[in-house]
């Protein structure tokens, strides 16, 4: 089967750092996702990650281990209106329009 | 503008109706989407196409059905056997050789 986990919530303070784990364990792996999803609104793209390692981009940065099934998401400088839903998502076979499971989402709060 | 629009954003239905959500295009993309969320939960596929004139079941199909006679459109039609269509419906598309999705403003369908 499929599964992805990640935790439901999590709070975090203003101008922190704050990491979300999503942990995998799919029939195959072509790479993983992070969305950012406000409440009501669709999903945005934030990064994919295909090869182990971080990739940063801007204040946010995302790392994935391939073979711990690992992967997480790293927010700096917390703004407020980073309070939204992030949804890992993983892509598990090589067609290049096959389908992306995802996990049910952490979702996020910012305190003053 | 390219871009994915979705309507109407709101919809409301009587139970046994079925009704036929609207998804359209403008980014030649060839891949094309549906996908539920519930509240608090991931998104979880319903179906998808690769091509015009073919479409692949995803993971919770039953009650539903698309068509996709155009590149620029992939409507979905839930239907009276679906037995709890009351959800937010998000389409996406991707291009070839791309493996981000990019996602409409969705459709909050509420079966009064």
């Amino acid at each position: 089967g499929q599964n992805i986990d990640q935790p439901t919530e999590m709070t975090a303070t203003e101008g922190a750092i704050v990491q979300i784990n999503c942990t995998y364990q799919t029939s195959g792996f072509n790479g993983l996702f992070w969305y950012q999803q406000h409440a009501g609104e669709a999903p945005t793209f934030l990064s994919y990650n295909v090869l182990d390692g971080l990739e940063e981009k801007g204040r946010f940065s995302s790392f994935l281990s391939r073979s711990k099934g690992y992967s997480y998401l790293l927010l700096k400088e917390l703004q407020m209106k980073d309070s939204a839903s992030y949804l890992c998502a993983v892509r598990p076979d090589y067609s290049s329009a096959s389908k992306i499971i995802f996990g049910s989402g952490t979702r996020l709060s910012i305190r003053p | 503008d390219g871009g994915i629009t979705q309507s109407p954003k709101y919809l409301f239905r009587k139970e046994g109706q079925n009704v036929t959500l609207s998804c359209e295009q403008n980014l030649n993309h060839d891949a094309m989407y549906w996908y539920r969320q519930d509240p608090g939960q991931g998104l979880r596929l319903i179906y998808y196409s690769q091509i015009v004139n073919d479409f692949q079941k995803g993971d919770i199909a039953e009650g539903y059905s698309v068509s996709r006679e155009k590149k620029e459109s992939f409507p979905l039609t839930v239907t009276s056997a679906q037995k709890n269509p009351t959800a937010f419906y998000l389409c996406a598309s991707s291009p070839q050789g791309v493996y981000e999705q990019f996602f409409g403003p969705g459709t909050r369908l509420t079966v009064l």
